[in-house]
C-alpha cells in the first residue's frame, strides 16, 4: 500500500514569506506528527494530531508555525514570515496511535530560506 | 536540553564487522527505544525497538542492548553489509501517543 507523502519534496522560499507543506498520512492512521530535521541532527519534534485535534503542539518554536488536520487525514504544515533559521527537512510520520505502534515517515520536505 | 545523546558521529567498518552504536538517554520516563535508519533523501526507517523490561532483543543481524540502571542501550550489526551503509538514529519516548525524542545520529559506513 501507499507510505506517507509529503509534498512539495523542495522548497524555496525568501525571507519572509508565507510557506505551507502537505503530509498525507496512511489510510487508516489516527495519528500524525510533525518532526524537524536540521543537517546532520536528528529529527525534533514539533507537533502531533489524534484525529483532527492538536494533541501536543509542545515543539512548535513559536507562533510562526501553524499546523492542522481538519478531516484527520491530511495535514498542512503553515509557516509564516520565513526566516533563514526555519531551513531544514519537515518529516510527517503517521501511525495507529499508541506509544508501540511503528512510526512510519514520509521522505520529507527540504524547505531553503534564502 | 538534549536528552538522547549519540556517539559516535560517524564509524566506518569493513564488511562482515560489527559495528556498535550508543546512545544514553537522561529522562527516566522514557519506556520505548526503537532505532531508526535513514538513506540520504528518505525518511527515518523503523529498525528495531525494546522495552525496558527486558535487557537484550534481536531481529535478524540487528540487536539492542538495554542497561536501565546505567540509563544506556546500543544498537549491534552483525555482519555488516555495504547496504548497511546509512545513518542510524536511536530514540526515546515516554508518552502514550509515541512522541519520540531522536538522538544526533551516527553516519555508518561499510566498506566492501
Amino acid at each position: 500500500g501507499a507510505g506517507v507523502s509529503q509534498t512539495p519534496s523542495n522548497k524555496v522560499t525568501e525571507k519572509g514569506k508565507y510557506v505551507e507543506l502537505r503530509c498525507d498520512p496512511i489510510s487508516g492512521h489516527t495519528a500524525l506528527y510533525w518532526y524537524r530535521q536540521s543537517l546532520g541532527q536528528g529529527p525534533e519534534f514539533l507537533i502531533y494530531f489524534q484525529g483532527t485535534g492538536a494533541a501536543d503542539d509542545s515543539g512548535l518554536p513559536n507562533d510562526r508555525f501553524f499546523a492542522v488536520r481538519p478531516e484527520g487525514s491530511v495535514s498542512t504544515l503553515k509557516i509564516q514570515r520565513t526566516e533563514r533559521g526555519d531551513s531544514a527537512v519537515y518529516l510527517c510520520a503517521s501511525s495507529l496511535g499508541h506509544k508501540w505502534d511503528e512510526q512510519f515517515f514520509g521522505p520529507g520536505t527540504r524547505l531553503t530560506v534564502l | 536540553q538534549q536528552q538522547v545523546k549519540q556517539s559516535p558521529q560517524s564509524l566506518i567498518v569493513q564488511k562482515g564487522g560489527i559495528p556498535i552504536i550508543n546512545c544514553a538517554y537522561e529522562n527516566t520516563a522514557f519506556d520505548y527505544f526503537p532505532w531508526y535508519q535513514q538513506f540520504p533523501g528518505k525518511g527515518p526507517a523503523l529498525l528495531i525497538a525494546i522495552r525496558p523490561d527486558v535487557s537484550e532483543k534481536k531481529e535478524g543481524r540487528f540487536t539492542i542492548s538495554f542497561n536501565k540502571s546505567a540509563k544506556q542501550f546500543s544498537l549491534h550489526i552483525m555482519d555488516s553489509q555495504p547496504g548497511d551503509s546509512a545513518t542510524y538514529f536511536c530514540a526515546a519516548s515516554s508518552t502514550s501517543y509515541g512522541k519520540l525524542t531522536f538522538g544526533q545520529g551516527t553516519i555508518l559506513t561499510v566498506h566492501p
